[in-house]
């Protein structure tokens, strides 16, 4: 499978817990992009890759959340002392940068709930 | 800031219907894409249209883009019940940050 992918699927966790999604992209793909996405609606735009450099951060993001991409490979996203509102699905996508026409291939996400 | 809106929220069609759903912007764009999301999974591409083109086929699908109206539509011919997803518009920012729109939930009675 050459998709990309993400671990967990799902994540159930406790309030005020810290939590830490990983996205594995397709290989060859440069750029590498985070998503929050809550029942409804579509994808908000959280935070993107060019290989190992974070590039453009979201308002959304707020302090609790710190991506990584180390080596431009794999990136993770940690959200520390979760809160309620941080229950969604969490895509991950890659892309190949030509110049902003390149369709996003996107992982089936990690869902989190917290209780 | 850049955010599609699509029109109607939800669709329900017999299969073997067109399907036409709308997506309106606010501001000017490169490009703008076409993605499905069936329920619990990542979202899959489906047609790209450049600025410059009016009208793209692709498939059993159509899309046009009014740059003049800040729009665009999507026509799904003949549908199936496989077709059952919701669908968004996307379009990236001069920041390259994607944005996309509400979505629309299509619902194709066998």
């Amino acid at each position: 499978d050459t998709g990309v992918s993400q671990d967990p699927r799902h994540k159930i966790t406790k309030r005020g817990q810290n939590v830490t999604f990983r996205c594995d992209p397709i290989s060859e793909h440069n750029r590498l992009y985070w998503y929050r996405q809550t029942l409804g609606q579509g994808p908000e735009f959280l935070t993107y890759f060019q290989n190992e450099a974070q590039l453009e951060k979201s308002r959304l993001l707020s302090d609790r959340f710190s991506a990584e991409r180390p080596k431009g490979s794999f990136s993770t996203l940690e959200i520390q002392r979760t809160e309620q509102g941080d229950s969604a699905m969490y895509l991950c996508a890659s892309s190949i940068w030509t110049g902003g026409d390149q369709p996003q291939h996107f992982g089936d996400g990690t869902r989190l709930s917290i209780l | 800031s850049q955010q599609g809106e699509e029109d109607p929220q939800a669709l329900s069609i017999q299969e073997g219907e067109n399907a036409t759903m709308n997506c309106s912007y606010k501001t000017s764009i490169n490009n703008l894409q076409w993605y499905r999301q069936n329920s619990g999974r990542g979202l899959v591409h489906l047609i790209l249209i450049r600025s410059n083109e009016r009208e793209k086929h692709s498939g059993r699908l159509r899309v046009t883009l009014d740059t003049s109206k800040k729009s665009s539509s999507l026509l799904i011919t003949a549908s199936r019940a496989a077709d059952t997803a919701s669908y968004f518009c996307a379009m990236p920012n001069t920041g390259n940050q994607f944005y996309f729109g509400t979505g629309t939930s299509l619902t194709v009675i066998p």
